[in-house]
């Protein structure tokens, strides 16, 4: 089957810098994509990685490594508004997203 | 402003009823997606439409139908509601399908079936 695993919860103190794990297990490997959703609104779009290594944009920054099934999103100089759900989701062999349950980011001053 | 938009915000629906759904897209994506989400579980794919005219089954696609009779929208019915559809309904779209595109989403419709 396929499987997408990530803690479902995490705490950080604003200005440090937390790394959210993702491993999968899917049928073929079309890319990793992150999202963000704050409480009871709909996910954005992060970080999309395809080949191995790290993406870096801005405060996030975005690793893969294929061979492991492994991915983390890094987010530095953290801020109370990245208090959120994170979301990693891999798109298979038929280009559909599958997607992790998601990991609860809270932030404490 | 472009993007998704999706109605009703929230509709609370006795059992047996029947409901759509709206969504509608201005960005002339060829790929709308309709998923539900559930409390620690990840977001499930119900109906995708690769193109207008042309819809599939994604992961849980029984009690629900769709129809994508131009680009712009893709509602999604629910022919007699039952209370396990309570969810969190979210509507998508990306540029195509067939290749790894971002996806953007509506707001979503909050339902619950009583």
């Amino acid at each position: 089957g396929q499987n997408i695993d990530q803690p479902t919860e995490m705490t950080a103190t604003e200005g440090a810098i937390v790394q959210i794990n993702c491993t999968y297990q899917t049928s073929g490997f079309n890319g990793l994509f992150w999202y963000q959703q704050h409480a009871g609104e709909a996910p954005t779009f992060l970080s999309y990685n395809v080949l191995d290594g790290l993406e870096e944009k801005g405060r996030f920054s975005s690793f893969l490594s294929r061979s492991k099934g492994y991915s983390y999103l890094l987010l530095k100089e953290l801020q109370m508004k990245d208090s959120a759900s994170y979301l990693c989701a891999v798109m298979d062999s038929n280009y559909q997203l599958i997607w992790g349950a998601g990991t609860k980011l809270i932030i404490k001053p | 402003i472009a993007g998704i938009t999706q109605a009703p915000t929230s509709q609370i629906l006795a059992a047996g009823r029947r409901m759509t759904l709206r969504c509608t897209q201005d960005m002339r994506h060829n790929a709308m997606y309709w998923y539900r989400q559930d409390l620690g579980l990840g977001l499930r794919l119900i109906h995708y439409s690769n193109t207008a005219g042309t819809t599939g089954k994604g992961e849980v696609p029984d009690g629900y139908s769709v129809s994508r009779a131009n680009t712009d929208d893709f509602p999604l019915t629910l022919a007699s509601a039952v209370p396990s559809q309570t969810s969190v309904y979210f509507c998508a779209s990306s540029e195509g399908s067939g290749r790894a595109n971002e996806q953007f989403f509506g707001p979503g419709t909050r339902l619950t079936v009583l």
